[in-house]
Order: structure tokens, then C-alpha cells, then sequence
């Protein structure tokens, strides 16, 4: 069936570090990919997304690219910030399902 | 301002007292979905709904009933809760994309956290 899988955190960084959080996928078809990003006590909000494969999704610093052969979608940020602070989902979504499917989070956490 | 909003917010209840988290979106969207998020497991999708009166079940239906009877309303319904329902519970709405059906662009309540004793 369709999954994603994505590293185990928490993930601790210093302020202006280089971040990448890895996320790889299992699916039939052709999914949309996505990061979703949760900030404490408050609900997911999307980070980014890409639709097919070369895609490059970017906001607010981050980026990811789809990558079918390798079937990876993983979020990178140049230079992180305290107030990058979250839960990051990746996630994927078959049109044929009407739903996403969610890897299980990875916890971020940036210190000054 | 946009939004999908979620009542109440945190509920403690007993085990077998019937209780109903609302869900309503001012977007006009056609698609909702309720999903539980469980530390390790991520978001599981419990029910959704493409349209007024058209619902169906997700990955983890039991114990959940649903209606959609306005479009802009969305209700979980535990008629007997337990406490394995005990979680963090998601209402999400759905922009329609060019085809016409939902997409993975989901808009998320603030959540409502439940526990069952």
C-alpha cells in the first residue's frame, strides 16, 4: 500500500544551521507530495508541495524537490531559525483515495 | 479570515458517554475530513465527506459515526467512547483543484484534544 516514511527526531540544531529532514514514499501511481508544518498547539498549515516528479515546492526558505527515482521528497532550509521550531509531516496524496497519508513527524527543535 | 473551526477544544469524558466534536469551515469547500494524530503514528484519516450527504470511511472508521448535512459543518460523533479513542483529533477542509475534486491542499482546525477515562 502507500506509505511515507520519514527520519525520527527530534532533530536539535543551532540558529543559521543547514537543515534537511528526510522523507521517502512507497506508491502506485503518481502522488502529490507535501510538508506540512505543525507549530506547538496549534494545527498542521502547509509548508510546501510539489505535484509531479522534477517539482521543486519552495516557501518561506524551505524546499524540497520530488524525486521519482528515488522516491524522495526531502525538506531542506539553508540558514534555520528559533522560529522554525515544529512538528514537520511529509505527506502524500493519490487522488484515487481522497486522503493524505501522513509519515509519522519529525520534531524540530532550534536553539539560539 | 479563513478558517476551519473545531469545538471544543480539549474534553475529558467517561468511557460509554456519547460526545460530538464540531467541525465548520467558512470556505465553501466541498470536501472535510476528520483524521487522529497518536505520537509515532502521525495523522490517520478516520471519515470524510465530498459533498453534502456523500460520505465515506478513512483508514480508522470504528467507534466514529459522521454526518454532513450542511456543507459547511462536519461533526464526529464517538456514540460510546473508549479510552484507546483517547487522541488529538483533526477536521480538515479541502480546495477543489482543476478537475474539480478535492486536493492534498488541506486546511486544518486547531484541533480538539480528547480523553477518555
Amino acid at each position: 500500500g502507500n506509505s511515507v516514511t520519514q527520519m525520527e527526531g527530534p532533530v536539535t540544531l543551532s540558529e543559521e544551521a543547514f537543515l534537511t529532514i528526510n522523507c521517502t514514499y512507497t506508491a502506485t501511481g503518481y502522488p502529490s507530495l507535501f510538508w506540512y508544518v505543525q507549530y506547538p498547539g496549534e494545527g498542521l498549515q502547509l509548508l510546501l508541495k510539489a505535484t509531479k516528479a522534477d517539482d521543486k515546492g519552495s516557501n518561506k526558505g524551505f524546499e524540497a524537490t520530488y524525486r521519482k527515482e528515488t522516491t524522495s521528497f526531502h525538506l531542506e532550509k539553508g540558514s534555520v531559525q528559533v522560529s522554525d521550531s515544529a512538528v514537520y509531516f511529509c505527506a502524500l496524496w493519490m487522488d484515487s483515495s481522497y486522503k493524505l497519508i501522513f509519515g509519522s513527524g519529525t520534531r524540530l527543535l532550534v536553539r539560539p | 479570515e479563513a478558517q476551519v473551526t473545531q469545538n471544543p477544544r480539549y474534553l475529558i469524558t467517561v468511557t460509554g458517554k456519547k460526545l460530538t466534536v464540531t467541525c465548520s469551515q467558512n470556505m465553501n469547500h466541498e470536501y472535510m475530513s476528520w483524521y487522529r494524530q497518536d505520537p509515532g503514528l502521525g495523522l490517520r484519516q478516520i471519515y470524510y465527506s465530498m459533498n453534502v450527504e456523500v460520505t465515506d470511511k478513512g483508514d480508522v472508521p470504528e467507534g466514529y459515526k459522521v454526518s454532513r448535512k450542511e456543507k459547511r459543518n462536519f461533526p464526529l460523533i464517538l456514540e460510546s467512547p473508549s479510552p484507546n479513542q483517547t487522541s488529538l483529533y483533526f477536521c480538515a477542509s479541502s480546495l477543489s483543484g482543476l478537475a474539480g475534486g478535492p486536493t492534498g491542499e488541506l486546511f486544518f482546525g486547531e484541533g480538539s484534544r480528547l480523553t477518555v477515562l
